[in-house]
Order: structure tokens, then sequence, then C-alpha cells
């Protein structure tokens, strides 16, 4: 596509319910990167892809957070049991290499735990 | 201490001043710098790739210092529409992360 699209955007949702948000890159970037924000903060790195595979996900704030990539494309983070804490912007970025080129973010999911 | 970090401000400034930001990071590993452009609420966009030369895009300048580990940007002239948050970010060699400083925050007064 002509950009990086994020869904939902936004999401409210129960404490300990499970969400799953969804970020569709610029065609044929290989690199995606999930950031988290909360209000007011700064950008939080959680996990990128190169191809299908992650490196390094050390960035993960907990087990409750995983994520994954299929095709070279679409990625999915998933929250399980989500906590008040987790309340957030979580932000999708794509590049066409990772580390040599420049990001072009979505424009976010928001999500709200109740 | 934080891998990048950035005075937070708010710098408040009129309009046609000149305002500089400074960003420093930790790890000589570094590889790559960029300076990205948040308005509130927005996601954030490219602003200016940093290189070594220094360089300037319009009314903007960015330089590195590898010496000092910082990088900084220069806005002359500074223009309402120029208020907003300026993220950093640095590419390290050895951990091959893509980290962003916290922001630096600049509101332009008429």
């Amino acid at each position: 596509g002509a950009g990086v699209s994020q869904s939902p955007s936004n999401k409210v949702t129960e404490k300990g319910k499970d969400v799953e948000l969804r970020c569709d890159p610029i065609s044929g970037h290989t690199a995606l990167y999930w950031y988290r924000q909360r209000l007011g903060q700064g950008l939080e790195f959680l996990i990128y892809f190169q191809g299908n595979s992650a490196p390094d996900k050390s960035g993960l704030p907990s087990d409750r957070f995983s994520a994954e990539r299929t095709g070279e494309s679409v990625s999915t983070l998933t929250i399980q049991r989500t906590q008040q804490e987790d309340s957030a912007v979580y932000l999708c970025a794509s590049s066409l290499v990772h580390g040599a080129n420049v990001l072009t973010f979505g424009a976010g999911s928001r999500l709200t735990v109740l | 201490r934080k891998e990048v970090e950035q005075d937070p401000g708010p710098f408040n400034v009129p309009e046609g001043a000149t305002v500089a930001f400074n960003c420093t990071y930790s790890n000589s590993a570094s590889q790559s710098f960029f300076w990205y452009r948040q308005d509130c609420r927005k996601e954030p966009k490219l602003l200016m790739s940093v290189y070594s030369s220094g360089n300037e895009d319009g009314r903007f300048t960015a330089q590195l210092n590898r010496a000092s580990q910082y990088i900084s940007l220069l806005i002359r002239d500074s223009k309402l529409s120029d208020s907003a948050t300026y993220l950093c970010v640095v590419i390290f060699y050895n951990t091959d992360k893509l980290i962003f400083g916290t922001g630096t925050r600049l509101q332009v007064f008429p």
C-alpha cells in the first residue's frame, strides 16, 4: 500500500481481555517495527522483524506480549490478559531494510484498558 | 543511563528565533542518526537524516559529534508551525536496535 496501515485505530477493552493489533507495512519493506508510546512519554521499542524473523524480542515488556509476522508483510501484536498499564498508543513502522533506511510510521492503535 | 537522552524542554521561543537541541547517546557503536518530528497525537515523521559532515535542509541544520557522542538540530527563523516534539533516533551496531530519544518539545509563540 501507499503507507503503513494499522488497525484498529482505537480499542477500548476490559482488564484481563486479550487484544490483537494489526500492522500492514509498505509493500516491499522488509523491516517492521513495533513501538509503544504512553501519554506524554517517548517511544518505547518493543520488537522488530527482518523478514518474518524477530532477531531480538527483549524489548517486549512481559510474556503477555507476543508478535508475529507472516509473508514478510502483515504483523500482529498480541497482548494477553491486558492490564491498565498496557494503555498506550502502539505504533508500527516499516523500512526498506533494517538500519539503513528511514522509518515510515502508521497512525497507531490507541489502546485503553479499563 | 539511557541509551539516547534528550532535554524534554519545553523550549518556548518567539517567532524568528534560532533554537538548538542536543541529543546524547551512550554507546559509541552507533551506526545511523536521524531527527524525527512528532506533532501532538500524531505519528512521528522523518525530519532529516544526520550525516557525519553535517547537513542542512532549508532552515534546519543537523550536526554529528562522534567524539562527544551527541547530535544536534538547529532551527533558524522559527515559525509557529515548527511547534512540535523533536525526536532523535540512533541505530546501534552492536545491539542492532533502533532507539528513540524521549523527545524535546518546542513551542514557538507569536
